[in-house]
């Protein structure tokens, strides 16, 4: 079983559309949790961290499953420049253990 | 937000030649720097972490001495990928975190093809 896991995609939603993304992982030690963006050939950039309370920023929303061992993505109101790949990464063991996932990639059209 | 820059940002050269790639948090120090790998549709693969000082830290696989990381200064720290093959073309990509925060800051990468 893979450390992290992500279903691949392509998610193709329209505009205005609401969608969700799992991420499982299987270290119940893992620490902290994030939610990356990736454009095609660009560096990953921090979408959210998630807490275990869940948090909300915007059109996104992070939640945290620790019993499931999973953490979800959710973006409503899907624009045309959300279209990118999501990571979901987790840390453990500090800042020596991160562990991306392959990614989903959502892609919104008009 | 912490900046962390890639030098050279494309590299095009033949097999068995050496490159190295440069990685600098422009901002801030990082005494711990992150070295990865991304193949086409696949995800990050960590090589290795650097910490400034001393040896990297290399993940099971890679090889350390065709790999080989210095970290100098606490912003500075580069990779030599050594008598290079076209199987190492890839996107390297560093990383640094900022000592502010929790946050991981990514450079723009580096694209390398081996001919």
């Amino acid at each position: 079983r893979k450390e992290v896991e992500q279903d691949p995609g392509p998610f193709n939603v329209p505009e205005g559309a609401t969608v969700a993304f799992n991420c499982t992982y299987s270290n119940s030690a893992s620490q902290s949790f994030f939610w990356y963006r990736q454009d095609c050939r660009k560096e990953p950039k921090l979408l959210m961290s998630v807490y275990s309370s869940g948090n909300e920023d915007g059109r996104f929303t992070a939640q945290l499953n620790r019993a499931s061992q999973y953490i979800s993505l959710l973006i409503r109101d899907s624009k045309l420049s959300d279209s990118a790949t999501y990571l979901c990464v987790v840390r453990s063991g500090g800042y020596q253990k991160v562990t991306f996932g392959t990614g989903t990639k959502l892609q919104v059209i008009p | 937000g912490a900046v962390v820059s890639q030098h050279p940002s494309w590299v095009i050269c033949k097999s068995g030649t050496s490159v190295k790639i440069e990685c600098r948090s422009l901002d801030f120090q990082a005494t711990t720097m992150f070295w990865y790998r991304q193949f086409p549709k696949q995800s990050l693969m960590l090589m290795a972490t650097s910490n400034e000082g001393s040896k990297a830290t290399y993940e099971q696989g890679v090889e350390k001495d065709k790999f080989l990381i210095n970290h100098a200064s606490l912003t500075l720290s580069t990779l030599t990928v050594t008598s290079a093959h076209p199987e190492d073309s890839s996107f390297y990509i560093c990383s640094a975190i900022s000592g502010r925060g929790n946050e991981q800051f990514f450079g723009p990468g580096t694209r390398l093809t081996v001919l």
